[in-house]
């Protein structure tokens, strides 16, 4: 079956530093792919999302580009802020609106200022 | 974006009881609801799919009988969880959609503690 794997947290990383979450997923055919953040006491909220080869979702300063060939949709932000201390979650999904998702195990992001 | 309030948060309760916990969506209609759960350091993971006036539909593995859903308005689906054991501890959380190609909008989510 469909599942997706992703860095164990907690990543503690300083204000303005690179972020890479690696996230890579198995699953037959072309799934839609996801990122989802949580923040403190709040729902999932989407991200971005990419639903085919090559594509990439971009989203307050985050970026993924859905890798194919590498079966990896490895989130990146180029400088951190406090504010995104969050949990971030990778998922796919047969459907392009991201439901009856398949979610990876959540990495917790501390940004320190 | 949409809101979906879920509630309660955080419920503790003792072995043997049921728990019931509600997601609302609060500004628009939900045709299609979903509940996962999530053990410790490991994915959510789907338990069932609920659609407004029908029965819900179980992912292999999840006992009906054990985790009731009920989804009798466009604004609400409950999911109860019946002669609750310690096993079921777990973070409980629901997602709404308004239609087959919208996203889905994410509830809080609720922690259970069985004891």
């Amino acid at each position: 079956g469909d599942s997706v794997t992703q860095m164990e947290g907690p990543v503690t990383l300083s204000e303005e530093a690179f972020l890479t979450i690696n996230c890579t997923y198995t699953a037959t055919g072309y799934p839609s792919l996801f990122w989802y953040v949580q923040y403190p006491g709040e729902g999932l909220q989407l991200l971005l999302k990419a639903t085919k080869a090559d594509d990439k979702g971009s989203n307050k300063g985050f970026e993924a580009t859905y890798r194919k060939e590498t079966t990896s949709f490895h989130l990146e932000k180029g400088s951190v802020q406090v504010s995104d201390s969050a949990v971030y979650f990778c998922a796919l999904s047969r459907n392009n609106a991201g439901n009856m998702l398949t979610f990876g195990g959540g990495t917790r992001l501390m940004v320190k200022p | 974006g949409a809101v979906v309030s879920q509630h309660p948060s955080r419920v503790i309760c003792k072995s043997g009881t049921s728990v019931k916990i509600e997601c609302r969506s609060l500004d628009f209609q939900a045709t299609t609801m979903f509940w996962y759960r999530q053990f410790p350091k490991q994915s959510l993971m789907l338990m069932a799919t609920s659609n407004e006036g029908s029965k819900a539909t179980y992912e292999q593995g999840v006992e009906k009988d054990k985790f009731l859903i009920n989804h009798a308005s466009l604004t609400l689906s409950t999911l109860t969880v019946t002669s609750a054991h310690p096993e079921d501890s777990s973070f409980y959380i629901c997602s709404a959609r308004s239609g087959s190609q919208t996203e889905a909008f994410f509830g809080q989510g609720t922690r259970l503690t069985v004891v």
